[in-house]
């Protein structure tokens, strides 16, 4: 069974660019979060969907937004990068939300704003 | 505000020997607490989780123990083996409570030595 699946692996972008993140579930996960990773510290939350809908949001700024699609993959988006928005995005997906399921996570993406 | 703290950066253990990793936190709320392991360039793979209604749960090498009066979890692994080596997180979970997001402390770098 395929995994969690991000794309793209790498990404290299400049200060005040736009970037979009995509991710697919594991068959059958209809809840996605996102985590972000920055270098010495654990997995931050951003955002959580559950059919569609957004269920929960981290303490990130409006630039950052997500979606999630009818066959329940995802998108996070960036807007005005800053240096600071350098780090490992990584895309988790589980069954219901409830504590049972533990979130599978993606390999990341690994953002680079210069 | 912390809620999961891990407190050691690192630890080394002889292959062979137990490696005890430590997680303490602060919220009583979680209903679960998880343990997930991150080799470099992938993500974090879960590995064992724990009622909080429960203090021990046991899957192979990997045992995690959880005392609730000292707000402290530990996992153990025995016997460690080279393929171990790696960052290892520690999880609060508040889904149950419909609070979305897993609390991860800050990761644990086990290096187990041939």
């Amino acid at each position: 069974d395929a995994g969690v699946t991000q794309s793209p692996t790498h990404l290299i972008k400049t200060r005040g660019q736009q970037v979009t993140l995509r991710c697919s579930p594991i068959s059958g996960h209809k809840s996605v979060s996102w985590y972000q990773q920055v270098l010495g510290q654990g997995p931050q939350f951003i955002f959580q969907y559950y059919e569609k809908e957004e269920r929960g949001r981290g303490n990130f700024p409006d630039r950052f937004s997500a979606r999630q699609f009818p066959n329940y993959s995802s998108e996070l988006n960036v807007n005005a990068l800053l240096l600071g928005d350098s780090a490992l995005y990584l895309c988790a997906s589980s069954l219901p939300t409830g504590g049972k399921s533990p979130l599978h996570f993606g390999n990341g993406t690994r953002l680079t704003v210069t | 505000d912390q809620q999961v703290k891990q407190n050691s950066p690192s630890l080394s253990v002889q292959e062979g020997r137990i490696s005890i990793l430590n997680c303490d936190y602060t919220n009583s709320m979680f209903d679960y607490f998880l343990w997930y392991k991150k080799y470099p360039a992938e993500g974090p793979t879960f590995l064992i989780s724990i009622s909080s209604i429960k203090d021990k749960n046991e899957d192979g090498r990997f045992t995690v123990f959880l005392n609730k009066s000292a707000k402290h979890l530990s996992l153990h692994i025995v016997p460690s083996q080279p393929g171990d080596s790696a960052v290892y997180f520690c999880a609060g979970d508040r889904r149950n409570s419909g609070n979305t997001p897993l609390v991860f402390g800050k990761g644990t770098r086990l290096s187990v030595i041939a």
